[in-house]
């Protein structure tokens, strides 16, 4: 099956500060990506959808300076947390599909765990 | 917004017992996908089902989808402990509603 890659799995920055969150598809181009946050034992919420040339389009609540989203290549999206607070601690997933696949089934990376202390 | 609840939230059986979570739409769905998602682990994609009514098999998972589109429910039949984690229901075909999720414990 196609394979996502996350960069980094695991990071801990300080209040104030920006982090990248990397995610690649490895052999498949991806136009589209999705970036969702997952809190301890609750269900994925879905952040903003990745667009591979264009703005990133964001769901309702989700402040769009604070998380930056860049799609520059087919196989490369990034988040970017700017100015973290503790609050913002949380598994950032990222997801992508084949075009190729009939069902749209979503191939997810390992995910992100951001702590901000 | 469109909501997409599960019961039960947790279950915890012996192995062999039998498994059922159901999932509930607030709005009629065009399709639902199932995933589940290992402690620890991302989420890994099941099945899709789009016809109203559609019964699926997956060796000892059974995946419905009501005839309004709004509910559908995973069945696992004599449970093993690899079986452990959280399944999700999703609606939508890329852009996805997650249901709330059932984690599943599984004991020897």
């Amino acid at each position: 099956g196609a394979v996502v890659s996350q960069h980094p799995s695991r990071v801990i920055c300080k209040s104030g500060t920006s982090v990248k969150i990397e995610c690649r598809s490895l052999d498949f181009q991806a136009t589209t990506m999705f970036w969702y946050r997952q809190f301890p034992k609750k269900s994925l919420m879905l952040m903003a959808t990745s667009n591979e040339g264009s703005k990133a389009t964001y769901e309702q609540g989700v402040e769009k300076d604070k998380f930056l989203i860049n799609h520059a290549s087919l196989t490369l999206s990034t988040l970017t947390v700017t100015s973290a607070h503790p609050e913002d601690s949380s598994f950032y997933i990222c997801s992508a599909s084949p075009e190729y696949t009939p069902s749209y089934e979503q191939y997810f990376g390992p995910g992100t765990r951001l702590t901000v202390t | 917004g469109q909501q997409v609840m599960q019961i039960p939230q947790y279950q915890h059986v012996q192995e062999g017992e039998d498994f059922t979570t159901y999932c509930n739409s607030s709005t009629t769905l065009s399709n639902i996908q199932w995933y589940k998602q290992r402690p620890g682990g991302h989420p890994v994609f099941l099945i899709q089902l789009v016809k109203s009514g559609e019964v699926k098999k997956q060796k000892r998972l059974t995946f419905q989808f009501g005839e309004a589109k709004k509910n559908s429910s995973l069945h696992i039949t004599a449970t093993q402990t690899t079986d452990v984690g959280t399944y999700f229901c999703a609606g939508g075909f890329q852009k996805l509603v997650f249901g709330t999720g059932t984690r599943l414990l599984v004991s020897p």
